[in-house]
């Protein structure tokens, strides 16, 4: 069983559409997050998410927004896609000592 | 403030050779070490953490790095490098903190390339 799963693994659309990307994990972690990985790999974590609290990068606009049904899901909701929001975007979550699960990523283009 | 450098952007070797990927860190308070390893087109995987236990940890695919606390260095190591090791590699550091919500701060990566 995959421990975090995320869909799609590759988003194509233009520019101005809204998109979602779904992230479910079956580790039974407390804490999820959203990251995204730019074309020279840089990794940015753009959120942290548990059952208590829900962490914000100030850096991320506010176009971006997640949204979690339940403690094993953590989606995150694009809306007016831009030019610049094409990267990977990671799931992960994690266990008491930070280290982190993630999924396999989701490949976005802007066109 | 956390930060976390690696030294190097590409770091070439010889199939068979050592490789060591260099990681320091800079923390308040005893931190949590991470490598993450990450292969063409996919998700980044755990290849070791450090967790205030022993300062050298094993890890898988025969890494292994080593906690020193006077340098603030966690360096990645192998004793010979093999073809399928070319990747790009993460340094990671968290806090201990009294809550689940931990964060990662990351280092900006290593690409580590592999010559026949």
């Amino acid at each position: 069983d995959t421990a975090v799963s995320q869909t799609p693994k590759y988003l194509v659309t233009q520019m101005g559409n809204d998109k979602s990307i779904k992230c479910e994990q079956n580790l039974g972690h407390d804490t999820m997050y959203w990251y995204k990985q730019d074309s020279k790999k840089f990794l940015k974590i753009m959120f942290s998410y548990n059952n208590k609290e829900l962490i914000i990068n100030e850096t991320v606009p506010n176009r971006f927004s997640p949204k979690s049904p339940d403690k094993a899901h953590l989606n995150l909701h694009i809306n007016s896609l831009e030019l610049g929001d094409s990267a990977v975007y990671f799931c992960a979550s994690s266990q008491t000592d930070g280290g982190s699960f993630f999924g396999q990523g989701t490949r976005l283009t802007v066109v | 403030a956390q930060s976390v450098t690696q030294l190097g952007s590409h770091v070439s070797v010889s199939e068979g050779a050592l490789v060591l990927l260099r990681c320091n860190y800079s923390s308040s308070v005893p931190p949590y070490l991470f490598w993450y390893v990450q292969y063409p087109n996919q998700g980044l995987q755990l290849l070791l953490k450090y967790t205030s236990a022993a300062t050298l940890v094993k890890g898988i695919n025969g890494f292994e790095a080593e906690f020193k606390k006077s340098e603030t260095s966690f360096h990645l190591t192998k004793p010979s490098a093999h073809m399928s090791d070319a990747a790009e590699y993460f340094c990671a550091v968290s806090e201990d903190q009294l809550d689940s919500n931990y964060q990662l701060i990351w280092g900006a990566g290593t690409k580590l390339i592999i010559k026949p």
